[in-house]
């Protein structure tokens, strides 16, 4: 069946800092793939997405490549800042089907000012 | 527009009784989505309604979970008899058929059992 793996947090940044946040996922055939953000008390929120193999999705600052030959689609931001701390969820959608995602486990991003 | 909204935020419930949660999504989305979201996990997915039909609902919605959504507008998950697994957030979203990867959450409710 469908999974993803994330790195494990917390990962701590000073303010500025270059992030990468590491997803890699098992799925058959060509699935969509996401990233969602969490802040503290708040529902999840689409930040950016992916639906064919070597696409870049963007949002806010963050990157994320589809890349297929390794199956990975990492989280990338070049200058973090605090207001990004967070949990990060990485998740994919087979395609067709009924658009229900599988998530992985979220990885907290604490950033220091 | 004001978002998806869940009812009550914090639920505390002895083992046994029975508890129901309430989601309204936000208006003109036709799809309403139930997960559950243990600490450490992300969401993992329970059941969904497109309109008022419930169309697919995943094994780790036992007999003892219902969920309605009788006029396609608000939905309702119920509990009986809840049991110390039953500890968790359950997040609610919707989306539209037009841009059905466009899911919008909930806060949540956290459901603690003792």
């Amino acid at each position: 069946g469908n999974s993803v793996t994330q790195m494990e947090g917390p990962v701590t940044l000073s303010e500025e800092a270059f992030l990468t946040i590491n997803c890699t996922y098992t799925a058959t055939g060509y699935p969509s793939l996401f990233w969602y953000v969490q802040y503290p008390g708040e529902g999840l929120q689409l930040l950016l997405k992916a639906t064919k193999a070597d696409d870049k999705g963007s949002n806010k600052g963050f990157e994320a490549t589809y890349r297929k030959e390794t199956t990975s689609f990492h989280l990338e931001k070049g200058s973090v800042q605090v207001s990004d701390s967070a949990v990060y969820f990485c998740a994919l959608r087979s395609s067709g089907g009924s658009y229900i995602p599988t998530f992985g486990r979220g990885t907290s991003l604490i950033v220091h000012p | 527009d004001t978002g998806v909204s869940q009812d009550p935020r914090h639920k505390i419930t002895k083992r046994g009784q029975n508890v129901t949660f309430r989601c309204d999504p936000i208006s003109e989305h036709n799809r309403l989505y139930w997960y559950r979201q243990t600490l450490g996990q992300g969401p993992e997915f329970l059941t969904y309604f497109q309109n008022e039909a419930q169309l697919e609902k995943s094994r780790l919605l036992s007999d003892r979970f219902s969920a309605e959504r009788p006029k396609g507008s608000f939905s309702t998950l119920e509990i009986q008899r809840t049991e110390q697994g039953d500890s968790a957030m359950y997040l609610c979203a919707s989306s539209s058929i037009g841009a059905r990867d466009e899911q919008y959450f909930g806060p949540g409710t956290r459901l603690t059992v003792t």
